[in-house]
């Protein structure tokens, strides 16, 4: 099973350019995130989607766009990038939607935006 | 803000024990989490506690759980070098708020 995969990698963008982080699921999951992680902070949920159809802002949503593609798939959108949103950014997901439901990780993508 | 706060570094030596600390604000939470970041890959839960239970042990790993101080702890015996990675504890509640993370450095 592959689980949770992310592309690309690696990115990185010139300060105004935009650009769409991609995540998929194989696990048939209802519900998916996305964080960003920086140095010293942890990892801040950015936006999540309880469910297929349906999304919600997290602690930092500003600067991003998401869409929940279908059950499976789950993007991230960075309309005109800027210097602080350079950080790995994951993407989870979760079997329900729950207060408790334990969280499986993609591998990450390391944006730099210069 | 941040509701779960962890120290940012711990060094031990191969073999000791090694214990990694966590306080949170948060009382109405189910489980506890604490997740493994191993360098260049995503998180993994590494174990659990559920809020009604003080200990739990998992071979080398035991997870001590004080509801009154909000304070949870990672005890990982016999630590290895594989052991070196950032240490995350979890809260599920708020949308599964995670500490800053320790860095476990693990010295031969």
């Amino acid at each position: 099973n592959a689980g949770v995969t992310q592309t690309p990698k690696f990115q990185v963008l010139k300060t105004g350019q935009s650009m769409t982080l991609q995540c998929a699921q194989d696990m048939n999951h209802n519900s998916m995130y996305w964080y960003r992680q920086d140095p010293g902070m942890g990892l801040r949920l950015i936006y999540y989607s309880a469910s297929e159809g349906t999304t919600d802002k997290g602690e930092v949503p500003n600067g991003y766009n998401v869409s929940r593609l279908n059950k499976r798939e789950f993007s991230l959108r960075l309309e005109s990038a800027a210097p602080s949103q350079t950080s790995v950014y994951f993407c989870a997901s979760s079997g329900g939607w729950t207060a408790n439901e334990k969280l499986f990780f993609g591998s990450g993508t390391q944006l730099s935006v210069l | 803000g941040e509701d779960v706060e962890q120290s940012l570094f711990l060094s031990v030596r191969e073999g000791d024990s090694s214990v990694i600390n966590c306080t949170y604000t948060d009382s109405s939470s189910t489980y506890l989490y604490w997740y493994k970041q191993e360098p260049g890959a995503g998180l993994q839960l590494l174990t659990y506690i559920f809020s009604n239970m003080d200990m739990k042990q998992d071979q080398r790993l035991t997870v001590l759980l004080n509801k009154k101080d909000k304070h949870l702890s990672l005890r990982i015996a016999d630590t290895q070098t594989g052991d070196s990675a950032i240490y995350f504890c979890a809260d599920p509640t708020l949308n599964m708020r995670f500490g800053a993370g320790t860095r476990l450095t693990v010295k031969p």
